[in-house]
């Protein structure tokens, strides 16, 4: 596997459910992001991770709640969310800076579906 | 007012086309400016970035800053139907990254 890799691609959940989604980079970079995708909306930057240290969380739900055990791994868990929140998430990786980079590297997404 | 607006489109041009794709934005304190590429099921892939004003040339792509107008440019030469995506500007500023919604750019044989 090369670059960002998500998985799983494609995610339908109903409200009440609990899911994760997986995020796995091969750039051995050491910063890593959530995006939210929305039709019509801007790019969300909603978590940044600096060597595993969350150093962003842009007022994001807490229905949200992400996880980086190491540099090359980032998940995303969701447990109760809304309609709203489908979505295409997208992850990305980067050199660790002080501020987020410029230079990063996007994964496929995972399109959610929240029935 | 958004921080950052981009006509989302679709814009539609013969092969061979010069293309024309623009922001505008408020926030005075951006200084690095990108242009993201984004092919249908695939996530943003970066094309060009550019800090503070200027123009910056990569083959065929030409992006452009002024600052003073707060306005940024990605021109395409001679396009190419590979070309066929969707073009998201972005800006950084400290912490703080926004992306335009994007432009949907077809390119017709």
């Amino acid at each position: 596997e090369t670059g960002v890799t998500q998985t799983p691609r494609h995610l339908v959940m109903g409200m009440t459910n609990k899911k994760s989604l997986k995020c796995e980079q091969h750039l051995g970079h050491n910063a890593m992001y959530w995006y939210k995708q929305s039709a019509k909306k801007p790019l969300e930057l909603m978590f940044v991770y600096n060597f595993k240290e969350q150093t962003e969380n842009n007022s994001v739900p807490s229905r949200f709640s992400p996880e980086c055990p190491n540099s090359s791994h980032l998940f995303l868990h969701l447990h109760t969310l809304q309609p709203e929140d489908s979505a295409l998430y997208l992850c990305a990786s980067s050199q660790a800076q002080d501020r987020p980079s410029y230079e990063q590297y996007f994964g496929p997404g995972t399109r959610l579906t929240v029935t | 007012q958004k921080e950052v607006e981009q006509d989302p489109g679709p814009l539609s041009v013969p092969e061979g086309a010069i293309v024309s794709l623009n922001c505008t934005y408020s926030n005075s304190a951006f200084q690095y400016f990108m242009w993201y590429r984004q092919y249908s099921r695939k996530g943003p892939e970066l094309l060009m970035y550019t800090y503070s004003s200027g123009n910056k040339e990569d083959g065929r792509f030409t992006a452009q800053v002024d600052k003073s107008s707060k306005y940024i440019s990605l021109f395409i030469r001679d396009s190419q139907p590979s070309d066929s995506a969707t073009y998201l500007c972005a800006m950084l500023a400290g912490n703080q990254f926004y992306f335009g919604t994007g432009t949907s750019l077809t390119v017709i044989p």
